[in-house]
């Protein structure tokens, strides 16, 4: 069975800095995707950022990029210009067909 | 982005009584859709996986009986609680995607509390 770990319970970061979110997972799948997703207060699951397993190339998103290290089974999220409306808690994800989601992270942005 | 719709947001109700939870996608064709259910402070668990006109397919430890889903078309899935208790309490959250290698895309979730 797939596992994702997130291994840290919290993290702050100060405005405008730059924040890296870790996440591992367990695999024995060539093909899959991985996803960071964002849950605020309001609870709305938001999609943050796909990687397809395939694709060397690390995934961005505006201020939002990956580090993808398919052999060291991790995949880590930095948030660069962090803004106040980026604190949530922030879940890895891993799809074959099904999402395994790690324990996830919540992240403070202090002003 | 595609846009699913959860309804209701939030319910309230008696210990012994069914609730319905509904989840449409608006703009696409969902040929898969999924419950989860997450607790305060802590991940999605995966409850059932639905596919359109076949029957649900429930995690283990996942009363299929008392967790009751229905997927009668390409936009709606319906997750009924039936003789909900206290320890039912808590926030299910609907998703629903095109095809395997495509993104999930969820509710707003129901926050649900039994009395």
């Amino acid at each position: 069975a797939q596992t994702v770990t997130q291994s840290q319970p919290e993290m702050s970061v100060q405005e405008a800095e730059t924040v890296t979110l870790s996440c591992t997972y367990d695999t024995s799948e060539s093909d899959y995707y991985l996803f960071w997703y964002k849950q605020p207060p309001s609870r709305q699951m938001i999609l943050v950022i796909r990687q397809e397993a395939y694709k060397q190339q690390n995934a961005t998103e505006n201020r939002f990029s990956v580090n993808f290290q398919k052999a060291a089974k991790s995949f880590s999220l930095k948030i660069s210009d962090s803004q106040l409306g980026d604190a949530a808690m922030y879940f890895c994800a891993y799809s074959n067909s099904k999402l395994t989601f790690g324990k996830g992270i919540t992240l403070s942005v202090r002003p | 982005g595609a846009v699913v719709s959860q309804h209701p947001s939030r319910v309230i109700c008696k210990s012994g009584t069914s609730v319905k939870i509904e989840c449409r996608s608006l703009d696409f064709q969902a040929t898969t859709m999924f419950w989860y259910r997450q607790f305060p402070k802590q991940s999605l668990m995966l409850m059932a996986t639905s596919n359109e006109g076949s029957k649900a397919t429930y995690e283990q430890g996942v009363e299929k009986d008392k967790f009751l889903i229905n997927h009668a078309s390409l936009t709606l899935s319906t997750l009924t609680v039936t003789s909900a208790h206290p320890e039912d309490s808590s926030f299910y959250i609907c998703s629903a995607r095109t095809n395997t290698k495509d993104i999930q895309y969820f509710g707003a979730g129901t926050r649900l509390s039994v009395l």
